[in-house]
């Protein structure tokens, strides 16, 4: 298997514009995960589906975020409009069991810049 | 609030040496704790995984210790090798409540063997 998969790997947009960050989880993972990284907060969680169903946002962290999950092989997260403060590394995670006793496998993340 | 500390931001040891780093919770009653690692520009990687029970799990190289009345967990590194140089990241996933099943992140420590 190829691994989490992440598109695109870089964006530089300007304020106002949208921006979707795309996700492939691995093949029979039931479990997907978005963070965001930065520098000042660390790895924050954002959402996490199960079964393509998302079941906890509260880290998502105002509405112009928001994410889908069509199908067990595809995710998106989606900020519109985008903001300077938004810029930072996407990561996407899979894993076949989310209380934690199963690893999370991350995508190289996508850098999203926010001029 | 809950909150989690890696003990310094950066940790430079002399190649062959043992590297020990810490991670130490508050407010947290974590069912599992795992360690991962980060590369620069690339997505975490899953090291090692112990659970609340345990207090000890051994990989190769690696150690990590969990001790649930200190609220500490330790990551060792024996025999240091300049490769080893990432950045390390632990991670609790909660045992109840609304952190059940989430898996949150310290800031990491950035770790440099020199030769």
């Amino acid at each position: 298997d190829a691994g989490v998969i992440q598109s695109p790997r870089h964006e530089v947009t300007e304020m106002g514009q949208e921006v979707t960050l795309r996700c492939k989880p691995i093949s029979g993972h039931d479990y997907l995960f978005w963070y965001r990284q930065t520098m000042m907060r660390g790895l924050e969680l954002l959402i996490y589906f199960n079964n393509n169903v998302p079941i906890d946002d509260s880290g998502m962290p105002e509405d112009r975020f928001s994410a889908k999950m069509p199908n067990a092989s595809f995710s998106t997260l989606k900020i519109q409009p985008s903001e300077p403060r938004d810029s930072a590394v996407y990561f996407c995670a899979s894993s076949l069991r989310e209380d934690g006793t199963g690893e999370l496998f991350f995508g190289e993340g996508s850098r999203l810049t926010v001029l | 609030s809950q909150k989690i500390e890696q003990n310094s931001e950066a940790l430079n040891i002399q190649e062959g040496k043992t590297a020990t780093l810490t991670c130490n919770y508050t407010n947290y009653s974590p069912a599992y704790l795992q360690w991962y690692r980060q590369d620069p520009g690339r997505g975490p990687v899953f090291l090692l995984l112990i659970r609340e029970n345990e207090k000890e799990k051994r990989k190769e190289r690696l150690k990590v210790t969990f001790d649930t009345t200190l609220k500490q967990s330790l990551f060792h590194i024996t025999a240091s090798q300049p490769a080893d140089s990432a950045t390390y990241l632990c991670a609790l996933v909660g045992a109840g409540g609304t952190s059940y099943g989430k898996l949150t992140f310290g800031q990491g420590t950035i770790l440099t063997v020199h030769p």
